[in-house]
């Protein structure tokens, strides 16, 4: 299994531009999560997805849409970017519950909008 | 929400020393989980641990649920063991709350 993936790794964008990260897992995990990190604030939660085709928001949604179509996929879309959301985005992926399973994290996206 | 304390918030460590990192969590949970950041960024599962003990090669976990914390031990510690370790606890169903975590530094 090659687990939780994300592409790109990196990426540098304007203030304006929108563009897509992509995320997908291989374990037929039914929730899917979207994290960011910044110093000093910790994961803060931006959507998540409890299943194919049932999505919600997260402490941070703002800037930011999601759509789960298959069990696979879970990409997050910035419409419009920001230099506030320069960060480290990372998806995750859990079993079910987090009260029962544990949650998977992927290797991360590097984003710097100037 | 449940708040997750980790201590201490730096360690520095000569190659081959042994450590404990601890967390307290301010509720009753049933899963915890410990990671490692590493100088790349990625986030690693080190353990899935809600009680009880369990062991990694030179890492191993413990987790008194009924005392609301858990330790990380890492023994022969290697210059690889650098990075940031994060204990999280889950917050509700699909968030987890994560410590402010502890800063490993291994000096060869």
């Amino acid at each position: 299994n090659a687990g939780v993936t994300q592409t790109p790794k990196f990426q540098v964008l304007k203030t304006g531009q929108s563009m897509t990260l992509q995320c997908a897992q291989d374990m037929n995990h039914e929730y899917m999560s979207w994290y960011r990190q910044d110093p000093g604030m910790g994961l803060r939660l931006i959507h998540y997805s409890v299943g194919a085709g049932i999505t919600d928001q997260g402490e941070v949604p703002n800037g930011y849409n999601v759509s789960r179509s298959t069990t696979e996929d879970f990409p997050l879309r910035l419409l419009s970017a920001a230099p506030s959301q320069t960060s480290v985005y990372f998806c995750a992926s859990t079993r079910g519950r987090l009260n029962s399973y544990e949650q998977y994290f992927g290797p991360g996206t590097r984003l710097t909008v100037t | 929400g449940i708040q997750v304390e980790q201590s201490p918030p730096d360690l520095i460590l000569q190659e081959g020393a042994n450590s404990t990192l601890r967390c307290n969590f301010s509720d009753s949970v049933n899963n915890l989980q410990w990671f490692h950041q590493n100088p790349w960024g990625q986030l690693i599962n080190l353990f899935y641990i809600p009680s009880g003990t369990k062991q990694n090669g030179r890492l191993s976990a413990t987790t008194v649920a009924t005392e609301r914390y858990s330790l990380l031990y890492i023994s022969s510690s290697q210059t690889t063991d650098s990075g940031v370790y994060f204990c999280a606890v889950p917050f509700n169903d699909y968030k987890l709350s994560f410590g402010a975590g502890t800063t490993v530094t291994v000096r060869a």
